[in-house]
């Protein structure tokens, strides 16, 4: 069955280092999105991603976040300077919902990215 | 902004028994979606119900929507050791791009 995948699985990094996380969605979705999840918190929304712009984002993802599709497969987060409140799960999804013509918006994740910013 | 927030915050039961876990949101919704995650991995994708659904089931899992009182419940029938994880929920308002809102989560604890 085909998955999301994500590397590294864990990356470590110093404060104001950019780090980029990847992922690769499922080949045949539309949408992509990137979520966050501080320890022992919420899981939250920061952007989605479709016909290769940025469709929504939260106010989590502010200027220091960029997203990319640099080819057909892989989906990129980019973060410039990161700081130490950075430091969480970071986590991939897709879905193959196509506007229009259904109303379900089930989202695939992936095992996620443990970022540790010291 | 919508808010998924469950109950319990954690439950712990004996294998066999019958887990009820909640969810009750604050705005309009398209769809409410559980999720599980196990320690330190990834989400897993259980069911998704309809704001025009009422319940639905699937294997040993019946969830159900009252989106009067703005809440949803998950029920896991003869629980096993292996649904030991958090279970969220997490609501969208219908559009493909739409961010997921999760809730806190309700950390289940099967014991054998």
């Amino acid at each position: 069955e085909p998955e999301v995948t994500q590397t590294p699985s864990h990356q470590v990094t110093q404060m104001g280092q950019e780090v980029i996380l990847r992922c690769v969605p499922i080949s045949n979705h539309l949408y992509f999105y990137w979520y966050r999840q501080i320890l022992g918190q919420k899981v939250e929304f920061l952007v989605s991603f479709y016909n290769n712009e940025i469709s929504e984002k939260s106010e989590i993802f502010d200027d220091q976040f960029s997203v990319e599709r640099p080819d057909g497969s892989n989906f990129t987060l980019k973060i410039r300077s990161t700081k130490l409140e950075d430091s969480a799960m970071y986590f991939c999804a897709s879905s193959p919902w196509l506007a229009g013509l259904g109303k379900e918006n089930t989202q695939y994740f992936g095992p996620g990215t443990r970022l540790t910013v010291l | 902004s919508q808010q998924g927030e469950e109950d319990p915050q954690a439950l712990s039961i004996q294998e066999g028994e019958n887990a009820t876990m909640n969810c009750s949101y604050k705005t309009s919704i398209n769809n409410l979606q559980w999720y599980r995650q196990n320690s330190g991995r990834g989400l897993v994708h259980l069911i998704l119900i309809r704001s025009n659904e009422r319940e639905k089931h699937s294997g040993r899992l019946r969830v159900t929507l009252d989106t009067s009182k703005k809440s949803s419940s998950l029920l896991i029938t003869a629980s096993r050791a292996a649904d030991t994880a958090s279970y969220f929920c997490a609501t969208d308002w219908g559009g493909g791009a739409d961010g997921l809102t999760f809730g806190k989560g309700t950390h289940l604890i099967i014991q054998p």
